[in-house]
């Protein structure tokens, strides 16, 4: 079946550090992938969006990039923001017949100081 | 363009009760999907509705259900409530026709069962 592994939370950061949350998944055919963000209280907002192999999907900083070969979608972020604090999930839409609902990650939560 | 709108936000019930939740999706979408997101198990998917009908359900007890009406809102009904359904359920549309079939979510209603 399908499945999403997600790097495990906590992340700590310092205002301006680097992020990387790590997303691996499994899947047959091709799957497009997601990265969702939940702000605390609400629901999910899309962050961003890959549909096939080497797409990068970007928005508001954060890059991610559809790695067919090692079957990853990790999130980057250059310089992190308190605003960015927030849960993040990755998720996996097979697109194959009868299953098109979405497989997420556990989360992770990261927590972005200033 | 509104988004995905749900009702109520929050909900308080009691163990055996019954619930509907609702939700309107965004304009032009005809699917809607709904998930549950329980404390400590994540994003679980539910049900996928499309064109009125049930196209997809999860693995979750018979005594959850739903319709899909004319318009493309949609109902999630829960019978004879247990302490474990507390959770956020949070409902998605899209649109098979465009978009990569991205799901946009609303911003979910939050049920207690005491």
């Amino acid at each position: 079946g399908n499945s999403v592994t997600q790097m495990e939370g906590p992340v700590t950061l310092s205002e301006e550090a680097f992020l990387t949350i790590n997303c691996t998944y499994t899947a047959t055919g091709y799957p497009s992938l997601f990265w969702y963000v939940q702000y605390p209280g609400e629901g999910l907002q899309l962050l961003l969006k890959a549909t096939k192999a080497d797409d990068k999907g970007s928005n508001k900083g954060f890059e991610a990039t559809y790695r067919k070969e090692t079957t990853s979608f990790h999130l980057e972020k250059g310089s992190v923001q308190v605003s960015d604090s927030a849960v993040y999930f990755c998720a996996l839409n097979p697109l194959s017949g009868s299953a098109r609902q979405l497989t997420f990650g556990s989360g992770t939560q990261l927590t972005v100081l200033p | 363009e509104a988004g995905v709108t749900q009702s109520p936000t929050h909900l308080i019930k009691t163990r055996g009760q019954q619930v509907t939740l609702r939700c309107s999706p965004i304009s032009g979408h005809t699917s809607v999907y709904w998930y549950q997101q329980a404390l400590g198990l994540g994003l679980q998917f539910l049900l996928w509705y499309d064109e009125g009908e049930e196209r997809n359900r999860g693995n979750f007890p018979p005594r959850f259900s739903g319709r899909q009406f004319p318009n493309y809102s949609s109902e999630l009904n829960v019978n004879a409530l247990e302490l474990e359904d507390s959770a956020l359920y949070l409902c998605a549309s899209s649109s098979l026709a465009g978009d990569l079939e991205t799901q946009y979510f609303g911003p979910g209603t939050r049920l207690l069962v005491l």
